[in-house]
């Protein structure tokens, strides 16, 4: 079945600080799709990346960094130098290409970071 | 370009009641999916509509139903409301049906509490 674990409910972290959001994920298929989505308090969702499971190169964007695995089934998010307005729930998803779930997201519970100044 | 437009925002509802939420894809957009967010469940798939056919459908029960239009717009409808209903819903829409790997883009949600 598929499923995604985000196991960190809360991070509180002091502005400055770098700070890893843990992602875990389950699927049968070969080809999948992982991203991951920012929610502010506002409630939009944010889309910040998307992987696809046959390129496990890490990725890069200014202070966001994410890591790969398939060997760990993980797909980590690192903010290097963390600020205030990063202060959201962030989520982890996970899309089949071909399972019972294609085309739709699986959303883990989401970890809410506080960026404390 | 605008971005996914969700109407009410804010919605108050009783129980046994029904309401339609409405959708306004991104311009160009066919794809139209539905989630409901509440703290117990976290984020999950209601439907996706292309084209105006339901092409996918989560795991809820059938009081909800949606329908999408030819302009790609959707609405949502939740008949005989309950207390549990009470969440935020969100569309999002995409260029395309999905394999997979299509980004959606998310509108701001419709805040249903049923009293």
């Amino acid at each position: 079945a598929q499923k995604v674990t985000q196991a960190q409910t809360e991070i509180s972290v002091v502005e400055k600080e770098d700070v890893t959001l843990d992602c875990v994920y389950e699927t049968r298929d070969t080809t999948y799709y992982l991203f991951w989505y920012k929610q502010p308090p506002s409630g939009e969702l944010v889309f910040l990346i998307r992987r696809n499971s046959f390129d496990e190169q890490n990725e890069i964007s200014g202070r966001y960094s994410w890591n790969f695995q398939k060997s760990t089934s993980s797909f980590n998010f690192t903010i290097t130098a963390s600020q205030v307005v990063d202060s959201a729930v962030y989520f982890c998803a996970l899309s089949e290409a071909m399972g019972g779930s294609q085309g739709n997201l699986i959303f883990g519970k989401g970890t809410k970071l506080s960026v404390k100044p | 370009k605008a971005g996914v437009t969700q109407t009410p925002r804010y919605l108050i509802k009783t129980r046994g009641q029904q309401v339609t939420l409405s959708c306004s894809p991104i311009s160009g957009h066919r794809s139209v999916s539905w989630y409901q967010q509440t703290p117990g469940q976290g984020l999950q798939f209601l439907f996706e509509y292309f084209s105006e056919t339901q092409r996918n459908k989560g795991n809820f029960p059938g009081r909800f139903s949606g329908r999408q239009f030819s302009n790609s717009r959707s609405e949502m409808n939740v008949s005989t409301l309950e207390l549990g209903d009470s969440a935020l819903y969100l569309c999002a829409s995409s260029p395309r049906v999905g394999q997979g790997n299509n980004e959606q883009f998310f509108g701001p949600g419709t805040r249903l509490t049923v009293l």
